[in-house]
């Protein structure tokens, strides 16, 4: 069965400094990929998304994620963590253009001055 | 440009009792989805409608279903509401191929069974 595993449940980092959030999955194939960002109470935005070609995407809000087949992995990552970068990061996947979204549990990102 | 919108924003329904949940779709979507987020959980999926019907499910009852309108837009409905029903309940909407295209999420309805 398809499954994302997100492994941190919930990680601080300094204002300014990097940030890397894991994402592994579990495919037959390589699927459509996903980050999203909730705000407390809000719904999901999409942040950036993978298909094929270039492996390294970038996204909104300063955002970039990189996938590496070989390890089945979809990281997260941003140069320098702003105090708005706050909230619950969901990494998701779709089998083919059709496919309803599979999430992981998401990891909650706080973010100390 | 209207996104997703979900109504009600909150409401609270006492067990077995019956609740409906409404989303109106981005302009120039056709599919809608709806997802059941429980807390400190990531989005479940319920169903996929387009074009009416019902195209995928997830793994929930038949107690959960749905509907969409020739406008696009959606209802949820939940019957024989349980506690374990209690959850934030997400719609997104997409072109067809919402994998290739793009999700939009509305920012969901929370449900609270008491």
């Amino acid at each position: 069965a398809q499954s994302v595993t997100q492994p941190d449940i919930h990680i601080t980092v300094s204002e300014g400094a990097s940030l890397e959030l894991r994402c592994n999955y579990s495919y037959g194939a390589t699927p459509y990929l996903f980050w999203y960002v909730q705000s407390p109470g809000q719904g999901l935005q999409l942040l950036l998304k993978y298909f094929s070609g270039d492996t390294l995407v970038q996204g909104i809000k300063g955002f970039e994620a990189e996938f590496k087949r070989s390890q089945s992995s979809f990281n997260l990552r941003k140069p320098s963590v702003h105090w708005s970068d706050a909230a619950e990061y969901f990494c998701a996947i779709t089998r083919g253009s059709q496919g309803n979204l599979i999430f992981g549990k998401g990891t909650k990102l706080s973010v100390k001055p | 440009d209207a996104g997703v919108t979900q109504s009600p924003t909150h409401l609270i329904k006492t067990r077995g009792q019956q609740v409906t949940l409404r989303c109106s779709p981005k302009s120039g979507h056709d599919t809608v989805s709806w997802y059941q987020q429980a807390l400190g959980q990531g989005p479940q999926f319920i169903f996929q409608y387009y074009e009416e019907e019902e195209r995928q499910r997830g793994n929930f009852p038949d107690r959960f279903s749905g509907h969409q309108f020739p406008n696009y837009s959606s209802e949820l409905n939940v019957n024989a509401l349980l506690l374990g029903d209690s959850a934030l309940y997400l719609c997104a909407s997409s072109r067809r191929g919402g994998g290739l295209y793009g999700y939009t999420f509305g920012s969901g309805t929370r449900l609270t069974v008491v």
